[in-house]
């Protein structure tokens, strides 16, 4: 069985980045994709972006282009999300998901625990 | 981007009585071409990651309970609970994923009264 095992929390101040990492176990790596969710405090869920593990495709959502980076390194099946030049409102839990599927159809499961990060000076 | 309205945002249930969420689209979710709806539903119990409940507008994930149904067309789509049990509680959320960026719904928080 598939499992997405992220790194822990971080703090960091306004303007730094930040690196989350998404280690997978169970599966065939490159068998996927993976999608970045968050989710800030009390609000809903955020999709983020994509990275085809295979391929190294990436699409991201329009709000992030040009401070996130999504890679993957399939020697340690971890699938990686930086995010740069940090704001308060970047405080959230951060999310990584298995895009896998039957070959018709591709949902996102399981979801890893989540990595809170938190931006305050 | 397509939007994503879920109704109600607030529902509390009753144990043993049956709930339904609706959750509409700005653009419609059938694919032309292969005749899919590029509609899922996940719940996120309390403090948990948000887990799989329906995927592709009406097929339910492994391990869901048949109490679990999805339904609709288009742009209207609707995730019903037969019997509600306390275990369902948490916050349901629609997904489209006919296109990217993938958006979900604001999310509908069910609780038991």
């Amino acid at each position: 069985q598939v499992q997405l095992v992220q790194s822990g929390a971080e703090v960091k101040k306004p303007g730094a980045s930040v690196k989350v990492s998404c280690k997978a176990s169970g599966d065939t790596f490159t068998s996927y994709g993976i999608s970045w969710v968050r989710q800030a405090p009390g609000q809903g869920l955020e999709w983020m972006g994509w990275i085809s593990v295979y391929e190294g495709n990436t699409k991201y959502a329009q709000k992030f282009q040009g401070r996130i980076t999504m890679t993957t390194d399939t020697s340690t099946s971890t699938a990686y999300m930086e995010l740069r030049s940090l704001t308060s409102d970047d405080t959230a839990v951060y999310y990584c998901a298995r895009e896998g599927g039957s070959g018709w159809y591709f949902w996102f499961d399981p979801w890893g625990q989540g990595t809170l990060v938190t931006v305050s000076s | 981007e397509i939007v994503m309205t879920q109704t109600p945002l607030s529902l509390p249930v009753t144990p043993g009585e049956p709930a339904s969420i609706s959750c509409r689209s700005s653009q419609s979710l059938l694919h032309r071409d292969d005749g899919n709806t590029y509609l899922d539903w996940y719940l996120q119990k309390p403090g948990q990651s948000p887990q799989l409940l329906i995927y592709a507008l009406s097929y339910r994930a492994s391990g869901v309970p048949d109490r679990f149904s999805g339904s609709g067309s288009g742009t209207d789509f609707t995730l019903k609970i037969s019997r509600v049990e306390a275990e369902d509680v948490g916050i349901y959320y629609c997904m489209q994923r006919i296109e990217f960026p993938r958006t979900f719904g604001q999310g509908t928080r069910v609780e038991i009264k």
